[in-house]
């Protein structure tokens, strides 16, 4: 069975700070896809990334930036200079190849204060 | 240009009432899903398409039935509406022709409120 999860329920940081959000996968397939989608407070689900397991370069888009490591099974999230905007709840989910569906983690709720 | 539009937006309705959800994609997907969120839970697999007529569970199917009858229309039915789903429902399309590694593309949600 595969499973994602998001130990941080909650993270509440100040404007400006950089942030970490954590996401640990199990699957026992060899190819297989993670995802990260943000939900802002007006309810959407927003895609944000997709890496697949055979690619494991780091991935940076302005102030996002991703860390693929299959020897941790994680896929972390960092977001340098964080702003308010950034306040949404973040889903990390996994894709495996024998399947047709997305697995979500339960989600990190982040909070960037003024 | 959503590509995939869900409705009704906001619903209310009692226990043990019949409710039918409707997700519609223009983008001709072959793969529709429909999802619940709830917290602590975070979004969980209900039903899935994979082609007209061509329909498989997920994780928390109970209670529910779908039906897709033509490609662009994937609809979730609660035969008798219970408490306990109360949720807010998420439909899904996968983002390639495939289905697999793509993504998925969602819907705007469907807040359902059983009393």
């Amino acid at each position: 069975a595969q499973k994602v999860t998001q130990a941080q329920t909650e993270i509440s940081v100040v404007e400006k700070e950089d942030v970490t959000l954590d996401c640990v996968y199990e699957t026992r397939d060899t190819t297989y896809y993670l995802f990260w989608y943000k939900q802002p407070p007006s309810g959407e689900l927003v895609f944000l990334i997709r890496r697949n397991s055979f690619d494991e370069q780091n991935e940076i888009s302005g102030r996002y930036s991703w860390n693929f490591q299959k020897s941790t099974s994680s896929f972390n999230f960092t977001i340098t200079a964080s702003q308010v905007v950034d306040s949404a709840v973040y889903f990390c989910a996994l894709h495996k190849s024998s399947g047709d569906k997305l697995t979500f983690g339960t989600g990190t709720r982040l909070a960037v204060r003024p | 240009d959503a590509g995939i539009t869900q409705s009704p937006r906001h619903k209310v309705t009692e226990t043990g009432t019949p409710v039918t959800l409707r997700c519609h994609q223009t983008e001709n997907h072959r793969y529709m899903y429909w999802y619940r969120q709830d917290p602590g839970h975070g979004l969980r697999l209900i039903h899935y398409s994979y082609g007209v007529k061509d329909t498989d569970k997920g994780e928390v199917s109970d209670g529910y039935s779908v039906s897709r009858s033509k490609t662009e229309d994937f609809l979730l039915t609660l035969e008798s509406a219970t408490s306990s789903q109360t949720s807010v429902y998420f439909c899904a399309i996968s983002a390639g022709p495939q289905g697999y590694g793509y993504g998925y593309t969602f819907g705007s949600g469907t807040r359902l409120t059983v009393v």
